[in-house]
């Protein structure tokens, strides 16, 4: 079953506005982390924001927050005032505990969103 | 501070060959893993490492072969190159819990012929 779904392939927004990106997940666990990575044109992984099963309140860095509404698992990337440079593949992934997974406390990728900022 | 290192970051092989995809890190982290992304499929867990001397199957182990003599490396070996292997190859590395950031290295392109 597939347990990080991104339903957007694809997303375009104008400079400047804010955009939201979809991420839904299915785990059976309470304790788990949510994560969002970047990845450029360049090719690298770059870790953008953790959100904690347990955290109540919505984990922010910089111009990203992340909307995590756990009743209904679901764990959406907001980007505030974007900007050409965020035109990149956008990654969420769930990291479920050792006692779940049989080893280690492995991270679970959806298949990604493609944004591109415009003018 | 180097963090995740990866060598090389791009390989063409040939059907058959075989050869080994080096990963370091110096953040003194428990687990190591190796990833590849296809188009398409984002990235899936091909093996990993919760410490020294302890390996596991990821989701896609066959065709890849690996081993942790010391907390800083964990290499990944293709024993026999096959087409449907080439793919662009990331090892990653964090402390051990669901709260730790993995940090991944640069990628190695691989390229079957």
């Amino acid at each position: 079953a597939q347990k990080i779904t991104q339903t957007q392939p694809g997303m375009f927004v104008q400079e400047k506005e804010a955009v939201t990106l979809d991420c839904t997940y299915d785990t059976s666990d309470q304790s788990y982390g949510l994560f969002w990575y970047k990845q450029p044109s360049s090719g690298e992984m770059i870790f953008l924001i953790y959100q904690g099963s347990y955290d109540e309140q919505n984990a922010t860095e910089g111009r990203y927050s992340l909307n995590f509404q756990k009743a209904r698992k679901s764990a959406n990337l907001v980007i505030s005032a974007s900007q050409l440079g965020d035109s990149a593949m956008y990654f969420c992934a769930m990291r479920e505990p050792y006692i779940l997974t049989g080893g280690g406390n492995k991270l679970t990728f959806g298949t990604g969103t493609q944004l591109k900022v415009e003018l | 501070n180097a963090g995740v290192t990866q060598t090389p970051k791009f390989q063409v092989l040939k059907t058959g060959q075989s050869m080994t995809l080096q990963c370091a890190q110096d953040m003194n982290h428990e687990y190591m893993s190796w990833y590849r992304q296809d188009p398409g499929m984002g990235l899936r867990l091909i093996h990993y490492s919760v410490g020294a001397g302890i390996t596991d199957q990821g989701e896609v182990p066959n065709g890849y072969n690996v081993s942790r003599s010391t907390t800083e490396d964990f290499p990944l070996r293709l024993l026999s190159a096959a087409p449907s292997q080439t793919s662009v190859y990331f090892c990653a590395s964090s402390a051990n819990s669901v709260a730790d950031t993995q940090y991944f290295g640069p990628g190695t392109r691989l390229t079957v012929l």
